[in-house]
């Protein structure tokens, strides 16, 4: 068990841009959340999968961020059309039930946007 | 909305001297309470759950409390390994109208314990 992992690890790009981050979770895990953290803040919940299927979505959530989690195995999380205010730590997150809330981390995907 | 609000933003301890972290949160109905430890450029790792009003959980120099309104992370001894950002978390149950798998956490208090 490797643990959450997260790719890449830092990217930086221009405005308007699309980028995409990748998770894989622990193999046993069924359950694997998104969640964004800037700086001084708590990390803030984007959405949630069970298996495949997105059981949940912040409201907060632009139409500019979208996720999948095809088979039920790694996610990605695409953000299209790139601000400056995405600029952010993305976080994965993978859990197994019934524990709810004992969240695995992975160590996030930094994203800079110029 | 649930809130979670923690208190200090930041402290300051000498090697040994205990203290205690503090946790206000609003929600409509608690399905549970979490605290994670962060240390920098990592993401948050678990540290404790408590579910009801009254319960306590320790893990080496750490003891997690809760009631009604509050939690509080007590900190006994503390190493300057020790030093970290603490974040709180509440998870609302399923009869709240909001998403239940959903985790709303505080801004942290970040731990500095100086040798």
């Amino acid at each position: 068990d490797t643990g959450v992992s997260q790719d890449p690890r830092h990217k930086i790009t221009k405005r308007g841009q699309n980028v995409t981050f990748r998770c894989d979770p622990i193999s046993e895990h069924n359950r694997l959340y998104w969640y964004r953290q800037t700086l001084g803040q708590g990390p803030e919940f984007l959405t949630y999968f069970q298996n495949e299927a997105q059981l949940e979505k912040s409201r907060l959530l632009s139409d500019r961020f979208s996720a999948e989690r095809p088979k039920g195995s790694f996610s990605t999380l695409e953000i299209q059309r790139t601000e400056q205010g995405d600029s952010a730590m993305y976080l994965c997150a993978s859990s197994y039930p019934p524990e709810g809330g004992e969240l695995f981390f992975g160590e996030g995907s930094r994203l800079t946007v110029l | 909305e649930d809130q979670v609000t923690q208190s200090p933003e930041a402290l300051r301890l000498q090697e040994g001297e205990s203290s205690s972290l503090n946790c206000s949160y609003t929600v409509s109905g608690l399905r549970g309470l979490f605290w994670y430890r962060q240390d920098p450029g990592k993401g948050p790792e678990f540290l404790f759950t408590l579910y009801s009003a009254g319960e306590e959980k320790e893990k080496e120099r750490l003891k997690a409390t809760l009631t009604k309104k509050e939690s509080f992370l007590h900190i006994t001894a503390p190493k300057p390994e020790d030093s970290a950002t603490y974040l709180c978390a509440v998870q609302a149950n399923e009869y709240s109208g909001a998403g239940s798998y959903q985790l709303t956490f505080g801004k942290g208090t970040k731990l500095s314990v100086i040798p």
